[in-house]
């Protein structure tokens, strides 16, 4: 059974770093693309980026470009999302998700959500 | 790049037919058909409901169909049931820029 399991919710302050976590079991990890999601408090859902964790190769949305970093460690089926410095404005659940292999879209697999909450 | 275009709400009783439009451009919707649609319930991870334009994932009920017009993309809920209220996206893939992948505005689909 393919599953995304997500690290849990993040209490942060504003200008503190931040990794969250999405392990994935299953299925080959390294054949197969990992998103990122972004929904705010209320809001709609928001494309961040994406990882090939095969040979690293990562999109991102300008959006989120130089504003978060996604890796992946294919040691353990992980892959991140980091920040820097967070802000008030990155609270926010954040999702990862799975393509069908090969392909970018569309995200048939998705993990739990992380909730990121800057506040200070 | 913005984000494609739904209506805020659709409303419809219980077995009735109701239809959620998505209107974005030619370098996404109109473009390819890699169109697909999200169900999400409150609290709840989003679920792949349709892709390719007007193809069902295996175990979601066909209820739901989608087409393609131009620009504009449509998901229609047959038979409507208490449990199809939630929240619905539409995305598509796109070739903007280095964006990939634009979801919807979203539209809260409520059985009245």
């Amino acid at each position: 059974e393919v599953q995304l399991v997500q690290s849990g919710a993040e209490v942060k302050k504003p200008g503190e770093s931040l990794k969250i976590s999405c392990k994935g079991s299953g299925y080959s990890f390294t054949s197969y693309w990992i998103g990122w999601v972004r929904q705010m408090p209320g809001k709609g859902l928001e494309w961040m980026g994406i990882i090939y964790p095969g040979d690293s190769d990562t999109r991102y949305s300008p959006s989120f470009q130089g504003q978060v970093t996604i890796s992946a460690d294919k040691s353990i089926s992980t892959a991140y999302l980091q920040w820097s410095s967070l802000k008030a404005s990155d609270t926010a659940m954040y999702y990862c998700a799975r393509p069908p292999r090969g392909q970018l879209v569309p995200f048939d697999y998705w993990g739990q959500g992380t909730l990121v909450t800057v506040s200070s | 790049q913005s984000a494609l275009t739904q209506p805020a709400s659709v409303s419809g009783s219980p077995g009735q037919s109701i239809t959620i439009s998505c209107t974005g451009t030619s370098s996404d919707v109109g473009g390819y058909n890699y169109v697909s649609w999200y169900q999400q319930h409150p609290g709840k991870a989003p679920k792949l409901m349709i892709y390719d334009v007007s193809n069902r994932p295996s175990g979601v009920s066909n209820r739901f169909s989608g087409s393609k017009s131009g620009n504009t993309a449509s998901l229609t809920i047959s038979g409507l049931q208490a449990e199809d209220e939630a929240d619905y996206y539409c995305s598509s893939y796109t070739s903007s820029s280095t964006l990939l992948y634009v979801f919807g505005t979203g539209t809260k689909v409520t059985v009245l």
